[in-house]
């Protein structure tokens, strides 16, 4: 059984680029949500993703976007980036009949310049 | 709104010794209850869960309490190791919710 995994693992980008991170949920896993973890605080929900359309959104902006693809992976892009974006940001897979039971990937560290 | 509110932001133990994180919730249609384990430059760990039908669950050296009336639960990791040393997050979700609503996190020292 292999985990979640993601990438890049680190990233650097310059306020007002657009930035993709790539998800690839554990097997056996349909539901892939995302979580932005400022340093040294809780991770925050973003949205979360099953059967490729989004099942519920926290409070970020449009410019957070994401995608999931039939294989049950999953991309974050977010457009027009803030030095506040500057966080890492988490992948969670689960099954959609526990969907709070969910497994982190490594996560993806973002510096915005 | 800090709705899952986490105590102390900070603790240091002994090696053997027992550690103590403790978490509030607000918002009683919450019904599951994990607690996450995460080092430096690492994704959080699932370390245990617990739903509000039981008052206690153990998993080895660890236990979560739960006090359904107090909105209140807690994790006790006992025979603490320099290896526990990590942050620890307490969440909560709706079943079926999806969204996991974490605490601020506790950064546990456990000195040999």
């Amino acid at each position: 059984e292999t985990g979640v995994t993601q990438s890049p693992t680190h990233l650097i980008k310059t306020r007002g680029q657009q930035v993709t991170l790539r998800c690839s949920s554990q097997s056996g896993h349909n539901t892939v949500s995302w979580y932005q973890q400022a340093l040294g605080q809780g991770p925050q929900f973003i949205f979360q993703y099953y059967r490729e359309e989004e099942n519920g959104r926290g409070n970020f902006p449009p410019r957070f976007s994401g995608l999931q693809f039939p294989n049950y992976s999953s991309e974050l892009n977010v457009n027009a980036l803030e030095l506040d974006d500057s966080a890492l940001y988490l992948c969670a897979s689960s099954q959609i009949l526990e969907r709070e039971t969910q497994y982190f990937g490594p996560g993806t560290r973002l510096l915005v310049l | 709104q800090q709705q899952v509110k986490q105590s102390p932001q900070s603790l240091i133990v002994q090696k053997g010794g027992i550690s103590i994180i403790n978490c509030a919730y607000e918002n009683t249609a919450f019904d599951y209850f994990p607690w996450y384990q995460q080092f430096p430059g690492k994704g959080p760990a699932l370390l245990i869960a617990i739903r509000p039908d039981v008052s206690e669950k153990k998993e080895g050296r660890f236990t979560i309490s739960f006090n359904k009336s107090a909105k209140q639960f807690s994790l006790h990791i006992m025979d603490s190791q320099p290896g526990d040393s990590a942050t620890y997050f307490c969440a909560a979700s709706k079943r079926q919710g999806g969204k996991l609503i974490f605490g601020q996190g506790t950064e546990l020292s456990v000195k040999p």
